[in-house]
């Protein structure tokens, strides 16, 4: 079974500050990472993907299989960085997607 | 391009009631469709998903149920409604590992 975990109900960071969203999964096979956003009135959407190893709006998240982590990153947070993050979790060759519970980040100006 | 919808957009039912909440997507053939409810502080729960006409994987042991009549149509129902089923209903569609979210229903079960 596939399980992630996201420590971190509400992160609170001030503005230029670097900011670490964290996630750790648990899957026996190989498998594929992603992040998820839901900024205030939108719809949930795809951030970024491991496999892609791209820089969406300043965020980037290295999947490190030996501690099983895919924690998301940015250097220096903005207010419209505020937002519910979710990761997610997906067996390859599968199209059953496991989420976590999300961390809520609120940027202070 | 596609588009995913779903409703109602907010629906207060009585306990005891049926449910039918509706999602459709457009614009794509054969997707796989998703069912999630999400709550505070549990994320997002997988309920149902199809990858075809007729295929639906189930989740979660519950008091829901999911049907797939149409290649792009995903309904969510149930036969009566308890007091737990409250909450933020979403559909999502995808053709590869992406998920493309709907705009949710709100469910309020009193």
């Amino acid at each position: 079974a596939q399980r992630v975990t996201q420590p971190e109900k509400l992160l609170s960071v001030f503005k230029g500050a670097p900011v670490e969203l964290k996630c750790n999964y648990s899957y026996s096979g190989s498998p594929e990472l992603f992040w998820y956003v839901q900024y205030s009135r939108q719809r949930l959407q795809l951030l970024l993907r491991h496999i892609s190893r791209e820089s969406i709006k300043g965020f980037t998240a290295d999947l490190n299989k030996g501690e099983t982590s895919f924690h998301l990153k940015k250097p220096f947070a903005q207010e419209e960085d505020s937002a519910m993050y979710y990761c997610a979790l997906s067996p390859r060759g599968y199209q059953k997607v496991t989420f976590g519970t999300g961390t809520k980040l609120q940027v202070i100006p | 391009s596609q588009t995913i919808h779903q409703w109602p957009a907010t629906l207060v039912q009585p306990v005891g009631s049926p449910l039918s909440l509706e999602c459709t997507v457009e614009g794509t053939s054969n997707p796989n469709l998703y069912w999630y409810r999400q709550a505070a502080g549990r994320g997002l729960q997988l309920l149902f998903y199809s990858v075809g006409i007729g295929q639906i994987s189930s989740e979660v042991p519950q008091n829901l149920s999911a049907s797939r009549p149409q290649d792009r149509q995903f309904i969510l129902s149930s036969k009566k409604l308890l007091l737990s089923d409250s909450g933020f209903y979403l559909c999502a569609w995808s053709l590869e590992k992406e998920q493309f979210f709907g705009p949710g229903t709100r469910l309020t079960v009193l």
